[in-house]
């Protein structure tokens, strides 16, 4: 069966403090991989999509990197404005209805 | 461009009341899909459609049900809500190609209550 898990379910950072959050996945061939991010009473909002092993995705403090087993979000020097959860999930190929298959995300804590 | 909205944003409904949540977007996505998100369960997939007049049921369709009349609307009805339908409902959308990945845009939410 096809799913995810994240680690840590919750991470408190000092501003500036660098960490990795992790994905682990189970899927019958990744047709993509794809990272959220969540804010308290929001919709998650996209940030990277993954499609193969060795690739990788940055955006500003924010650096995605995929294996055959797992991806990391690599948070470099956070602010507190990058408090939030993070939701990775997963699309297999040969799904003809496009589903995503979500972790149940990472609490980042960034305090100043 | 609002991208994908929903309505109503909160709503306490009593236990067997009909209830249908709005959808719309306007990104001419072909596919669109309903979540509940629940606490401890993570985001889970209630129906979805990839093309308007077609739909299909998701991991939890049991007491929902959705149509697909046209490109930019994707509407969830409740027919008799229940107490375990209280969750966060999120409407998504995406420009789905069979050959590759394709992320998918949220809408902003509803959260039901039913009592």
């Amino acid at each position: 069966e096809d799913q995810v898990t994240q680690s840590p379910e919750a991470l408190r950072l000092q501003e500036g403090e660098s960490s990795s959050l992790n994905c682990s996945y189970t899927v019958s061939g990744l047709r993509g991989l794809f990272w959220y991010r969540q804010d308290p009473g929001k919709g998650p909002e996209f940030l990277f999509t993954l499609y193969s092993a060795g690739e990788e995705k940055e955006k500003e403090r924010l650096k995605a990197t995929l294996t055959k087993k797992e991806s990391f979000l690599h948070i470099t020097a956070p602010k507190p404005e990058d408090s939030a959860t993070y939701l990775c999930a997963v699309q297999a190929r040969g799904s003809t209805l496009g589903r995503l298959y979500f972790g149940r995300g990472t609490q980042l804590t960034v305090w100043p | 461009i609002a991208g994908i909205t929903q309505a109503p944003t909160s709503q306490i409904l009593a236990a067997g009341r009909r209830m249908t949540l709005r959808c719309t977007q306007d990104m001419r996505h072909n596919a669109m899909y309903w979540y509940r998100q629940d606490l401890g369960l993570g985001l889970r997939l209630i129906h979805y459609s990839n093309t308007a007049g077609t739909t299909g049921k998701g991991e939890v369709p049991d007491g929902y049900s959705v149509s697909r009349a046209n490109t930019d609307d994707f509407p969830l009805t409740l027919a008799s809500a229940v107490p375990s339908q209280t969750s966060v409902y999120f409407c998504a959308s995406s420009d789905f190609n069979l050959n590759r990945g394709n992320e998918q845009f949220f809408g902003p939410g509803t959260r039901l209550t039913v009592l």
